[in-house]
């Protein structure tokens, strides 16, 4: 079948820096999405990988590993307004978007 | 990025009637729009997929005849639930693709239903 992993919630202060991870099992790969999702709201996108590597886009930065089905979501220089659910999402072969249930991330002063 | 709209963003209606929801992507085209549901605290569950000119693929268990999806023209999408009950109250999102299968899904702001 197919699986999405990452962590349900996570803790961090203003300023620090947080990292969420996703792993993957899915039927082919067509690249990784991660989504930002504050509550209420539907989710924006943030970034796309779908070569191995780091992808940095301003404080945001988002890591991929094919061979070991594993991303990450680099958050810098935390604001309150990063409180959010981060969502990880990858396209398998059939061009469908399987997501992850989201990473509910808590700024604290 | 791309901007997709959705329209209404807050509906509540009666029990057993009808609701429409649109949804438009407006600074590109769309050959695959997305409608999903999302319950409080809980992940989005994508009800079905729809591609421009041909039927809408469904999910498993969501049926068909209740969420009844359109897909027009390259720039709008309509997913109307008929017969709505208390338990289809839910956040409605669209999501849109552009020509490549590759490309990002560009979501809508969401329409929260409320069926009482």
């Amino acid at each position: 079948g197919q699986n999405i992993d990452q962590p349900t919630e996570m803790t961090a202060t203003e300023g620090a820096i947080v990292q969420i991870n996703c792993t993957y099992q899915t039927s082919g790969f067509n690249g990784l999405f991660w989504y930002q999702q504050h509550a209420g709201e539907a989710p924006t996108f943030l970034s796309y990988n779908v070569l191995d590597g780091l992808e940095e886009k301003g404080r945001f930065s988002s890591f991929l590993s094919r061979s070991k089905g594993y991303s990450y979501l680099l958050l810098k220089e935390l604001q309150m307004k990063d409180s959010a659910s981060y969502l990880c999402a990858v396209m398998d072969s059939n061009y469908q978007l399987i997501w992850g249930a989201g990473t509910k991330l808590i700024i604290k002063p | 990025g791309a901007v997709v709209s959705q329209h209404p963003s807050r509906v509540i209606c009666k029990s057993g009637t009808s609701v429409k929801i649109e949804c438009r992507s407006l600074d590109f085209q769309a050959t695959t729009m997305f409608w999903y549901r999302q319950f409080p605290k809980q992940s989005l569950m994508l009800m079905a997929t729809s591609n421009e000119g041909s039927k809408a693929t469904y999910e498993q268990g969501v049926e068909k005849d209740k969420f009844l999806i359109n897909h027009a023209s390259l720039t709008l999408s309509t997913l109307t639930v008929t017969s709505a009950h208390p338990e289809d109250s839910s956040f409605y999102i669209c999501s849109a693709r552009g020509l490549g299968y590759q490309e990002t899904q560009y979501f809508g702001p969401g329409t929260r239903l409320l069926v009482l």
